[in-house]
């Protein structure tokens, strides 16, 4: 079955430190993934998506197959990246974006 | 007005009431979608309309119904609800090419449903 895992409900950093939100998959095919993110008071949007391989406001992905992770890093944290992320599995079969839970990053000043 | 809109923002309604949520987009795109949000547990895709056909019904009771009337509106009628039924529904568009979604979706800001 497919499935979109993110352990962490909650990552809370300081400023300037490195994050890395958790995200793994369960896809039989070959997957296509997305990072989603939610800043206060903002609707759902698309942050980065693996086939892009760019870094979107300072942030990366790289999809680990052998891990079955999608991993999202930022080296330097900033408090404007304190916001709900989602990560998400696209199954083509079926044209369903599967999404997780969620991961609440906080950045602290 | 650019974008997917939701209305109305906020609705509480009783068990045995008929609502309706309203979603309109004008990004041009062909496929719309309804998902929950609900406390603690994934999105869940609820309705997939591409070109005003729907092409997925994800198990969800009959006391949901989804309109589709054109390719930039879609409704959820809502009818005789549970409280547990309680969440954050939001609307997303996104374009469909051959049926095949980019994965790249464009969210309402949602609909705060409470049943009471």
């Amino acid at each position: 079955a497919q499935r979109v895992t993110q352990p962490e409900k909650l990552l809370s950093v300081f400023k300037g430190a490195p994050v890395e939100l958790k995200c793994n998959y369960s896809y039989s095919g070959s997957p296509e993934l997305f990072w989603y993110v939610q800043y206060s008071r903002q609707r759902l949007q698309l942050l980065l998506r693996h086939i892009s391989r760019e870094s979107i406001k300072g942030f990366t992905a790289d999809l680990n197959k052998g891990e079955t992770s999608f991993h999202l890093k930022k080296p330097f944290a900033q408090e404007e990246d304190s916001a709900m992320y989602y990560c998400a599995l696209l199954n083509y079969n079926t044209d369903k974006l599967i999404f997780g839970t969620g991961t609440r990053l906080q950045v602290f000043p | 007005e650019t974008g997917v809109t939701q209305t109305p923002r906020h609705l509480v309604m009783g068990m045995t009431n008929k609502k309706s949520l309203k979603c309109e987009q004008h990004l041009g795109h062909n496929a719309m979608y309804w998902y929950k949000q609900s406390a603690k547990k994934p999105l869940e895709l609820m309705f997939v309309y591409n070109f005003k056909e729907q092409t997925e019904n994800n198990s969800v009771p009959s006391r949901f119904s989804p309109e589709c009337p054109n390719s930039s509106h879609l409704f959820l009628h809502l009818h005789t609800l549970q409280p547990e039924d309680s969440a954050l529904y939001l609307c997303a568009s996104s374009l469909s090419s051959g049926g095949a979604n980019t994965g790249e979706l464009f969210f309402g800001e949602g609909s705060r449903l409470t049943v009471l």
